[in-house]
This record gives C-alpha cells, structure tokens and sequence, in this order.
C-alpha cells in the first residue's frame, strides 16, 4: 500500500533532549512538509522541501531542523531549543512540488509530550 | 499573501440535519481549494478540491462545496449529517501562480448530537 508512515504515534521526552520524528513515504511524491498542530490554531508550516537536498523554513521553523537526503524520507528533529515542543506532528507530501493546486497528502501524526 | 478564514470553530448540529461550514478566502484571483477532514488523533484526509472546472464540487462522504466568487466563499455542505461525521475540518487555499504550500485555515469541530 502506497502511502505516508510516521513513527512513533506517541513520543514522550525529557526537556532539554533532542528528539527526532520520523517521516518515511513510497508515493514518489517530490515535495514533502512538516506541520505542528495545536488545540484552536489550526495546521503551522515548520519546514518543507521540493527536492532531495533542498528544504525551506515556513512559519515556525525556530528549534526544529530537517534534513532530505532521500526523496521518500523527511526527518524532523524538535531540538532544546524549542520552548513549547508538547503537540502534535504532522508530516504531508505532494507529488508536484507545491505547484499551485497540489493537493497535499498527510501521515497519522505523531504526538510529542515534552516533560 | 493569501489567506483562508473558517468562521466558527465549533459547530454542532443534530444528526439527521443539515451541515454547513464556512470558508471564506482573500485573493484577487480565484485559487484553488481545498477541503479536508481530520479525525481524532489522525492526519488530515482530503475531501474535496476546487480547480475551476465546477463551482459546485462533490467530495467524498457526501460532502459538497460551492464556489462563489463574488462572495469570495468555498462554504463546505452535507444534507444529512451522521454521527461519523463528528470531526475537525480544515479549509485551505492554493493561488494559481507562485509555488508556495498550502495556506490552512484554523479549523472548525463539527459536532453531531444524537
């Protein structure tokens, strides 16, 4: 089956500690996006890549990095840096880039608690 | 830049009544949009896409939406809700130039009462 996989679906971590979600996708799709959502603020752009090697910062990007070294992978890690990081991830792709009109696809979302 | 505004972010309707969700966009130039549902604690699935081909788009779980340019509006419709209906659901806009993701909207929760 073709689709978007994110592991784990529940991640709890230690403040102060780096912790990296994993985002993995066998649609070939070229663009892929990571979005933190909480209660009442809707869906906030973090990062986005179109290509292998290539990502881009969106809204929030402060205390997370990416890295795009394989087109089907997209790997966020919320660094100590992140004041706030307890909420949900979402990780989406599309399949031609963010060319207007690309629908996006989403993964199930991981929940990160931060104690 | 463009944006997309859901007006009410909790609904709640009996089951059996009309659903309605409010999305209204600010662009010159008509875009694409989107409609998607989120259930509890899942990602986001998508319902339904505006391209201009049709101002009256049908989606899946018998969701529509119409596009109404001169209300600048994408309003998300369903004759008879169920009980399965009971979710988030996220308008978003994509312009038709530029090459940016998609702009949310905050979201509205449908609730359904029995």
């Amino acid at each position: 089956d073709g689709g978007i996989t994110q592991s784990p679906k529940y991640l709890f971590r230690k403040e102060g500690q780096n912790v990296t979600l994993s985002c993995e996708q066998n649609l070939n799709h070229d663009a892929m996006y990571w979005y933190r959502q909480d209660p009442g603020q809707g869906l906030r752009l973090i990062y986005y890549s179109q290509i292998v090697n290539d990502f881009q910062k969106g809204d929030i990007a402060e205390g997370y990095s990416v890295s795009r070294e394989k087109k089907e992978s997209f790997p966020l890690t919320v660094t100590s840096a992140q004041k706030n990081p307890t909420a949900f991830y979402l990780c989406a792709s599309s399949p031609r880039g963010t060319l207007p009109g690309n629908e996006q696809y989403f993964g199930p979302g991981t929940r990160l608690t931060v104690t | 830049a463009q944006s997309v505004t859901q007006l009410g972010s909790h609904v709640s309707v009996s089951e059996g009544a009309l659903v309605l969700l409010r999305c209204n966009y600010s662009s010159s130039v008509p875009p694409y949009l989107f409609w998607y549902v989120q259930y509890p604690n899942q990602g986001l699935q998508l319902l339904l896409k505006y391209t201009s081909a049709a101002t009256l788009v049908k989606g899946i779980n018998g969701f529509e939406a119409e596009f109404k340019k001169s209300e600048t509006s994408f309003h998300l419709t369903k004759p008879s809700a169920h009980m399965s209906d009971a979710a988030e659901y996220f308008c978003a806009v994509s312009l038709l130039s530029g090459n940016t993701p998609l702009v949310f909207g905050k979201g509205t929760r449908l609730s359904v009462i029995a």
